[in-house]
């Protein structure tokens, strides 16, 4: 599974967009991009997902570079409620195993 | 439609026990994903089961094992309990070959 890296923090003001950065420059060609958030103390969420083309659903939408090496995600409207820890991983179609990096703990403040 | 169940939500034991973890997935998954969450390591995979066979293991040692039962329900089992085993443990279901997991609360387990 290819490596992402993304930034330890960012805060945000609540009803602005929150634009989370990921870098995935080894991302392989059959690796698909998957967003999960945690808010705190309870299970990952699931967001969004994208192969290359960009994505758009009622949560957020994803934002793929064209040489797929880096991605963004993007809450259009933060609340108080999208205060978590969000994780960009890189994993196969259908993948069962998920490896989650440290993530970005995303403040939004009010 | 009922989420991912775990039970017990909270566990205390002490070194050298042993203890068993349980997940009830969402209806009709048949894949169930186990992670450890610490605050050192973060999220780590566990293992992976579907229908009845692990499929997926992650870097854990033996100690830490599982089973899945017809029904899809999933235990896991930790034996030899060591003070680094406290964590949340975390169960996801899936459709096979789907991309969303869908997580549990988590069992935060404390080894005194």
């Amino acid at each position: 599974d290819a490596k992402t890296t993304q930034p330890p923090s960012m805060d945000c003001a609540e009803g602005r967009a929150a634009n989370l950065p990921c870098n995935h420059s080894t991302i392989s060609g059959n690796e698909y991009v998957y967003w999960y958030r945690q808010i705190h103390s309870q299970g990952p969420q699931y967001i969004i997902h994208g192969l290359k083309n960009n994505e758009t659903n009622e949560m957020a939408s994803l934002i793929i570079t064209e040489d797929r090496k880096s991605s963004t995600l993007i809450l259009p409207h933060a609340t108080l409620r999208d205060t978590a820890v969000y994780y960009c991983i890189a994993a196969i179609w259908g993948a069962q195993k998920l490896v989650f990096g440290q993530g970005t703990r995303l403040t939004i403040n009010p | 439609k009922a989420g991912v169940t775990q039970t017990p939500r909270y566990l205390i034991k002490t070194r050298g026990q042993q203890v068993t973890l349980s997940c009830s997935p969402i209806s009709g998954h048949r894949s169930v994903s186990w992670y450890q969450q610490t605050p050192g390591q973060g999220l780590q995979f566990l293992f992976e089961y579907f229908s009845e066979t692990q499929r997926n293991k992650g870097n854990f040692p033996g100690r830490f094992s599982g089973r899945q039962f017809s029904n899809s329900r999933s235990e896991m089992n930790v034996s030899t309990l060591e003070l680094g085993d406290s964590a949340l443990y975390l169960c996801a279901s899936s459709f096979l070959w789907q991309n969303e997991q869908f997580f549990g609360p988590g069992t935060r387990l404390t080894v005194l």
